[in-house]
């Protein structure tokens, strides 16, 4: 079981939003804000979407956004794109090391 | 263009040993600290152990302290993962990641496609 908790799957329309949740604990999301978002690809490289709750980096869309209440942690997703299905993880920082969630597939139907 | 390649993965048995590689480039190795994260079959991530810029610090998750050892090579721009008295839950697939943080070491900006190390009689 992981960490943090999230959704196993979600779904939506191209052009779309969708929120991805992501919970956890005061000792962990709640507690700093250090949570991150991964995009995956099954068979390569997970891309790094989201960093300190809401920033982006370089070259990530602004379709793309992060934001923190109390304990869970959303990646929101707008204007939803078929280059957008894949697994998503978050990930937030515990004290001495970092946790991931069990991450969540996005189908765009 | 950072790059980080990853090999050395395989079968092998329970209680036996494995070494892992990645290959960094298109960055200053020295400047980064590198960690392994991992992913079993049908699971999330796992983070697993990193080391600091210069290898002074080593750090892992509570389930391979004394069994695992990251080690890095800035003059090869190497990193390594050693696995001792493998067992069937450490079957995964292995990432080598570049860890980021401006006070600590929270986030992961660059990742390799992975390895996958599998534990099996």
């Amino acid at each position: 079981q992981s960490a943090l908790t999230q959704p196993r799957s979600v779904s939506g329309s191209p052009g779309q939003s969708v929120t991805i949740s992501c919970t956890g604990t005061s000792s962990d999301v709640g507690g700093y804000n250090y949570v991150s978002w991964y995009q995956h690809h099954p068979g390569k490289a997970p891309k790094l979407m989201i960093y300190d709750v809401t920033k982006r980096p370089s070259g990530v869309p602004d379709r793309f956004s992060g934001s923190k209440s109390g304990n869970t942690a959303s990646l929101t997703i707008s204007g939803l794109q078929t280059e957008d299905e894949a697994d998503y993880y978050c990930c937030s920082y515990a004290g001495s090391h970092v946790v991931f969630g069990g991450g969540t597939k996005l189908t765009v139907l | 263009e950072v790059q980080l390649v990853e090999s050395g993965g395989g079968l092998v048995q329970p209680g036996g040993s494995l070494r892992l590689s990645c290959a960094a480039s298109g960055f200053s190795f020295s400047n980064y600290w590198m960690n392994w994260v991992r992913q079993a079959p049908g699971k999330g991530l796992e983070w697993v152990a990193n080391i600091k810029l210069d290898g002074t610090e080593k750090y892992y998750v509570d389930s391979v302290r004394g069994r695992f050892t990251i080690s890095r090579d800035s003059a090869k721009n190497s990193l390594s993962l050693q696995m001792n008295r493998l067992r069937a839950e450490d079957t995964a697939v292995y990432y080598c990641a570049r860890g980021r943080g401006a006070i600590v070491i929270n986030y992961f900006d660059y990742w390799g496609q992975g390895t996958l190390v599998t534990v099996s009689s």
